[in-house]
């Protein structure tokens, strides 16, 4: 299994990005994949999920209206469209996938993450 | 939704017994999973299903969830343990996956 991210970089206070992971390894549809971020020296924080059977999409309060997940099943990728950013959003970007297709199993893979730098 | 409280720190000798808990209210009503996070890296699962060790992951490691506290033991603590520990929940009720804030092991 290999989840690699990209996208990340220093983007303006109310600017958008966009981040990608690439999947590998497994069948991608079979499982529920998901972003959890970090920021500097900061605990873990869950931001949102997608199911792969029906891509049912699941935020956290946070990002709720500002973040959009979305997968690509033909190209194993998942994508984190993020926009009205702001400082509190600075940190890595973790793509993970979860043990199987439900929300409620552990995290049982994580890529090496991405970092976002919401700054002026 | 679901807040879970963890000690910031906890610091043990080597070949001791390290407990990490992780509170709040009821949560033995809920699936507790454990990762382990070591300075710059990706966080790695040590526990899932309260008391399940994923491949891999030595028997010293041993998690318990009963009433307002889920637990995750370490027995006989090496070097190599000392890192940040996070407990994990779904919150149902939010639909919400959940973290607790960390714990840093440290081994004296």
């Amino acid at each position: 299994v290999q989840l690699v991210e990209s996208g990340g970089g220093l983007v303006k206070p109310g600017g958008s990005l966009r981040l990608s992971c690439a999947a590998s390894g497994f069948t991608f549809t079979s499982y529920t994949l998901t972003w959890v971020r970090q920021a500097p020296g900061k605990g873990l924080e869950w931001v949102s999920s997608i199911r792969g059977s029906t891509t049912s999409l699941y935020n956290a309060d946070s990002v709720r209206g500002r973040f959009t997940l979305s997968r690509d099943n033909a190209k194993n990728s998942l994508y984190l469209q993020m926009n009205s950013l702001g400082a509190e959003d600075t940190a890595v970007y973790y793509c993970a996938r979860v043990r199987g297709d439900d929300y409620n199993h552990p995290i049982d893979y994580w890529g090496q993450g991405t970092l976002v730098t919401v700054s002026s | 939704s679901f807040v879970l409280t963890q000690p910031p720190s906890v610091s043990v000798a080597p070949g001791e017994t390290a407990t990490i808990t992780c509170g709040a209210n009821n949560i033995g009503s809920e699936t507790v999973h454990w990762y382990q996070q070591k300075p710059g890296q990706a966080p790695v699962p040590v526990i899932f299903y309260d008391n399940d060790r994923p491949s891999g992951i030595p028997e010293r490691f041993s998690g318990s969830n009963s009433g307002n506290m889920a637990s995750l033991s370490i027995t006989r603590v090496e070097a190599g343990d000392e890192a940040d520990y996070y407990c994990q929940v779904w919150d149902t009720n939010s639909e919400q996956r959940v973290f607790g804030g960390g714990t840093k092991l440290t081994v004296l």
